[in-house]
C-alpha cells in the first residue's frame, strides 16, 4: 500500500500569511493527488484533485503543485475562513490513503 | 445539489453488527462510484470501502477487509455497508462519499455529514 505522509502536523500562522503544507508518497502516485479541507464537525470539503486542479467554487488563494511522491498545498494569503485541518489523498491506486492531517491554527 | 444522508449508527457491542445507510438524492446514483470514509474521533481520515457504479467491483481498506462488506442498490439510490465483528478500534464517524466522474471516480467530491458508530460494552 502507498503511504501517505503529510508536515508539518500543526502550523500556527496569520491572517495575510503565505502557507505551505507537505505531503509526501512512499512512491510514485503521479498526479493522483486530492487536498481537502476540514473544519470542526464538519465533513470535509475537495479543494484541489490531480494535484493542481482547483475544485470549483474553490477561491483562488488556494493551488497545488508537485509530480510522483511530492507535492505541495499553498495558500497565498491565509483568511479567517481557511483556519482548519487539511488533508492529502492519494487515488493512484486501492487503497486510496490520506495524509495525517495538517492543522491551521490562528498564531 | 447533490445530498448525501448517512444513518444506521449508534452504540453496539464488541463483536456484533450494523449496517449503515446512504440515501442519495439529486443525481444519478447509478452513474457514480461510491465511497465509505471514517474517521475516530479526534483522528485522522481512513478510507473504507469503494463500490463501482454498477455494483460489481469492491475494494477495502486494510484494516475491514474481511469484515465489513460495501454494497448498493441502485434502483433505491441507496449505498450500505455491512459491518461485522466489530471492534472497539472501529468507533468513528462514518462518511459516504460520491467519486467523480471517470478519471475522478476516486476524488470524493461529495459528502454527507456522517453517522457515528461507537462499539462499546
Amino acid at each position: 500500500d502507498i503511504q501517505m505522509t503529510q508536515s508539518p502536523s500543526t502550523l500556527s500562522a496569520s491572517v495575510g500569511d503565505r502557507v505551505t503544507i507537505t505531503c509526501r508518497a512512499s512512491q510514485s502516485v503521479n498526479s493522483w493527488l486530492a487536498w481537502y479541507q476540514q473544519k470542526p464537525g464538519k465533513a470535509p470539503k475537495l479543494l484541489i484533485y490531480k494535484a493542481s486542479s482547483l475544485q470549483s467554487g474553490v477561491p483562488s488563494r488556494f493551488s497545488g503543485s508537485g509530480s510522483g511522491t511530492e507535492f505541495t498545498l499553498t495558500i497565498s494569503s491565509l483568511q479567517p475562513d481557511d483556519f482548519a485541518t487539511y488533508y492529502c489523498q492519494q487515488y493512484n491506486d486501492y487503497p486510496c490513503k490520506f495524509g495525517q492531517g495538517t492543522k491551521v491554527e490562528i498564531k | 445539489q447533490v445530498q448525501l444522508v448517512e444513518s444506521g449508527g449508534g452504540v453496539v457491542q464488541p463483536g456484533r453488527s450494523l449496517i449503515l445507510s446512504c440515501a442519495a438524492s439529486r443525481f444519478t446514483f447509478s452513474d457514480y462510484v461510491m465511497h465509505w470514509v471514517r474517521q475516530a474521533p479526534g483522528k485522522g481520515l481512513e478510507w473504507v470501502a469503494v463500490v463501482s457504479s454498477d455494483g460489481r467491483v469492491k475494494y477495502y481498506g486494510d484494516s475491514v477487509r474481511g469484515r465489513f462488506t460495501i454494497s448498493r442498490d441502485n434502483s433505491e439510490n441507496t449505498l450500505y455497508l455491512q459491518m461485522n465483528g466489530l471492534r472497539a478500534e472501529d468507533t468513528a464517524v462514518y462518511y459516504c462519499a460520491r467519486g467523480g466522474s471517470e478519471q475522478l471516480a476516486r476524488v470524493l467530491g461529495n459528502w454527507g455529514q456522517g453517522t457515528l458508530v461507537t462499539v462499546s460494552s
